[in-house]
């Protein structure tokens, strides 16, 4: 495979769920990145890793949790979401990012989350 | 805090016809501009990275101008088809990763 993959595209959970969204580059990238896009807001950044150090948006809250084992896979890991929390996932990759400086940036698909 | 807008919202042209899509925003502290396009229920496509340094970017029917001190840039499709439709996005790169607007969506009719 190349580019950017996400696992899985669709996911419908409860609230009382524990999930994790997986996203894995195939493009020699040192940085990865969580986007949240709702329906009628602009893409919003979660998340950022990257070699030297991982970025936080501190409005995030904290049901949700990222995991960065290596630069190649990124995980957001799910627990006790709200119904507000559905929206489209997106994880993208790029070279690299350093206090915002970032380059060309390369998307997933995105994991369509609905949260009853 | 970085503030993105696009104007038009929403945009429907006949086939064949040039356009331009804008993007302002607040701080002009920028290290590069990136303009994506995204499918209905799809994720983002690059178009174009054009740097802080640079005045445009062109890629085949694409060409992107900066013009950083007045926080503007635009996007300018030549020869419009129908495969062009789709929300395109702008995106600045400062002193926090890619501010987002909310998009133009276009419309090419045949």
């Amino acid at each position: 495979e190349t580019g950017v993959t996400q696992t899985p595209r669709h996911l419908v959970m409860g609230m009382t769920n524990k999930k994790s969204l997986k996203c894995e580059q195939h493009l020699g990238h040192n940085a990865m990145y969580w986007y949240k896009q709702s329906a009628k807001k602009p893409l919003e950044l979660m998340f950022v890793y990257s070699l030297e150090e991982r970025v936080e948006n501190n409005s995030v809250p904290s049901r949700f949790s990222p995991e960065c084992p290596n630069s190649s896979h990124l995980f957001l890991h799910l627990h006790t979401l709200q119904p507000e929390d559905s929206a489209l996932y997106l994880c993208a990759s790029s070279q690299g990012a350093h206090r915002g400086r970032t380059d060309t940036q390369y998307f997933g698909p995105g994991t369509r989350l609905t949260v009853l | 805090k970085q503030e993105v807008t696009q104007i038009p919202a929403a945009l429907s042209v006949p086939e064949g016809e040039n356009l331009v899509l804008n993007c302002s925003f607040t701080d002009s502290a920028i290290y590069n501009l990136q303009w994506f396009r995204q499918d209905p229920g799809k994720g983002l496509t690059s178009l174009l990275l054009i740097q802080s340094s640079q005045r445009e970017q062109t890629s085949g029917r694409l060409n992107a101008s900066l013009d950083k001190s007045s926080g503007r840039s635009t996007l300018y499709i030549a020869a419009s088809q129908p495969g062009d439709s789709a929300t395109y996005l702008c995106a600045p790169s400062g002193n926090t990763p890619l501010v987002f607007g909310k998009g133009t969506r276009l419309s090419v009719i045949a």
